[in-house]
C-alpha cells in the first residue's frame, strides 16, 4: 500500500455541472478526512468519516456538497451544480483511529469555468 | 477567525543555517500540534508532531518546540538543506482523532 490515493488528479468542468472525486485511503486506516486548499490558504476541513459513519460536516460543506464512505473503504465527494467559487485543491486524508497523524493524498485540482 | 496563524509568509535562509518557522494559535483546547511541508501540486506531508504535555519533539534535522503559556509553537531545521525549499504548515487538533486546523503557511526558500 503506498498511501492515499485520489483520482483524478485534475478535473475541469462547466459551471453548473456536477463532478465526483474519490479517494481511497490507507487500507488499515479508519478516519477519513475531506479538506479544501484554495491559493494562498491553508488547507479547510471539509467532512470526515470514522468507518462508513460521517460524524462531522464544516459549516463551508453546503447543500450542494455530498461525501459518501460505503463500507468504510474508499470515499466520494460529489459537487453538484459547481460554481466558479469551488475551484480549488480538495484533499482526502486518512489516519488510524487514536493516532495523531493524518496522511494526505494528492489532491484532485478542480477547475471551474 | 482564524484559529491558527503563521504570522510570517516567507522565510530566506542559507544552506547549513538554522531556519525556525512560527506558529501561534487561539483556542486554548488544542492538545496536539503538527506540522506539514509542501510542494506544489502536491499533498502535505507530515513532518513532525507534539502533545500539549511536552515542551520539545525533535526528529533528525526537525525540533518542534511548544510554548503553551505564550500559545506558541516553533520548527526548527538545523542544517538547512535546497531540499526543504517548500511552504510548511502549522496545524492543531483538540484531541487526536480530530479534524485538523491549519494555518496559512510559511514559504521557506534555502539558497545554496
Amino acid at each position: 500500500d503506498t498511501g492515499v490515493s485520489q483520482n483524478p488528479r485534475h478535473k475541469i468542468t462547466k459551471r453548473g455541472q456536477n463532478v465526483t472525486f474519490r479517494c481511497d485511503p490507507i487500507s488499515e486506516h479508519n478516519r477519513l478526512y475531506w479538506y479544501r486548499q484554495t491559493l494562498g490558504q491553508g488547507p479547510e476541513f471539509l467532512t470526515y468519516f470514522q468507518n462508513e459513519a460521517q460524524l462531522e460536516k464544516s459549516r463551508l460543506l453546503s447543500d450542494r456538497f455530498s461525501a459518501e464512505r460505503p463500507k468504510g473503504s474508499f470515499s466520494t465527494l460529489e459537487i453538484q451544480r459547481t460554481e466558479q467559487g469551488d475551484s480549488a485543491m480538495y484533499l482526502c486524508a486518512s489516519s488510524l483511529f487514536g493516532n495523531t497523524e493524518a496522511f494526505f493524498g494528492q489532491g484532485t485540482r478542480l477547475t471551474v469555468v | 477567525d482564524q484559529q491558527v496563524k503563521q504570522n510570517s509568509p516567507s522565510l530566506s535562509v542559507q544552506e547549513g543555517r538554522i531556519s525556525i518557522l512560527n506558529c501561534d494559535y487561539t483556542n486554548s483546547m488544542f492538545d496536539y500540534f503538527l506540522w506539514y511541508k509542501k510542494y506544489p501540486a502536491e499533498g502535505p506531508t507530515f513532518l513532525i508532531s507534539i502533545s500539549s504535555i511536552k515542551d520539545k519533539n525533535e526528529d533528525g534535522r526537525f525540533t518542534v518546540f511548544l510554548n503553551k503559556s505564550a500559545k506558541h509553537l516553533s520548527l526548527h531545521i538545523v542544517p538547512s538543506q535546497p531540499g526543504d525549499s517548500a511552504v510548511y504548515f502549522c496545524a492543531a487538533k483538540k484531541s487526536s482523532g480530530d479534524k485538523l486546523t491549519f494555518g496559512t503557511g510559511t514559504r521557506l526558500a534555502v539558497r545554496p
